[in-house]
């Protein structure tokens, strides 16, 4: 199973909601991204896991909130979002190991509109 | 400078045709160079990765690095309107644990039927 989960495909919130993205991988892998994505550009990193804690975050506002409950499991929490925070948001994965493929595999991506 | 530079086309070809995708980059600690493709509206994809300098192949596509000019390429052969996508270039320092991926801008291409 090579394969990066993510729920929803599509969200739809408003600026007082309170919602999570979800992300799941069974390949094994100990660390996982949380990356943020607009429109004819690349994706930007936000928060990196590895073994389950918090290893980077690149200086994202506190209205996104992750957290990584097991090894298999991402979940990036919104509250108070902005309409500029619409983008398509995806999650990856990537093995830990020096002897493991590089490069990080790719969920489909939860597109969130903030209206 | 950026540290990977990616021209961003658009890049429009007949079916059929070779195509050249291309990054320079400007730090010398990179080790691991990526492709990625994305197609409008998905996540993106890993297509093909080469550590340190050297040609590698996948059926039609040809990764090169040439670390001495920092320059990276893709190439595909007989392109199918199936490569309608956008290319990312990435690169990394680290293998292991936490990578940090640097992407380019990514190149999008049309293979025209």
């Amino acid at each position: 199973d090579t394969e990066v989960t993510q729920t929803p495909k599509h969200l739809v919130m408003g600026m007082t909601n309170k919602k999570s993205l979800k992300c799941e991988q069974h390949m094994g892998h100990r660390a996982m991204y949380w990356y943020k994505q607009k429109a004819k550009k690349p994706p930007e990193l936000m928060f990196v896991y590895s073994y389950e804690k918090l290893s980077i975050n690149e200086s994202v506002p506190s209205r996104f909130s992750p957290e990584c409950p097991n090894s298999s499991l991402l979940n990036l929490h919104l509250h108070a979002l902005q309409p500029e925070d619409s983008a398509l948001y995806l999650c990856a994965s990537s093995q830990k190991t020096r002897t493991g493929l590089p490069g990080q595999f790719f969920g489909p991506g939860t597109r969130l509109t903030v209206l | 400078q950026k540290e990977v530079e990616q021209d961003p086309g658009p890049l429009s070809v007949p079916e059929g045709a070779i195509v050249s995708l291309n990054c320079t980059y400007s730090n010398s600690a990179f080790q691991y160079f990526m492709w990625y493709r994305q197609y409008s509206r998905k996540g993106p994809e890993l297509l093909m990765y080469t550590y340190s300098s050297g040609n590698k192949e996948d059926g039609r596509f040809t990764a090169q690095v040439d670390k001495s000019s920092k320059y990276i390429s893709l190439f595909i052969r007989d392109s199918q309107p199936s490569d309608s996508a956008t290319y990312l270039c990435a690169m990394s320092e680290d293998q292991g644990g936490s990578e940090k991926l640097v992407f380019g801008k990514g190149t999008k291409l049309t293979v025209n039927p």
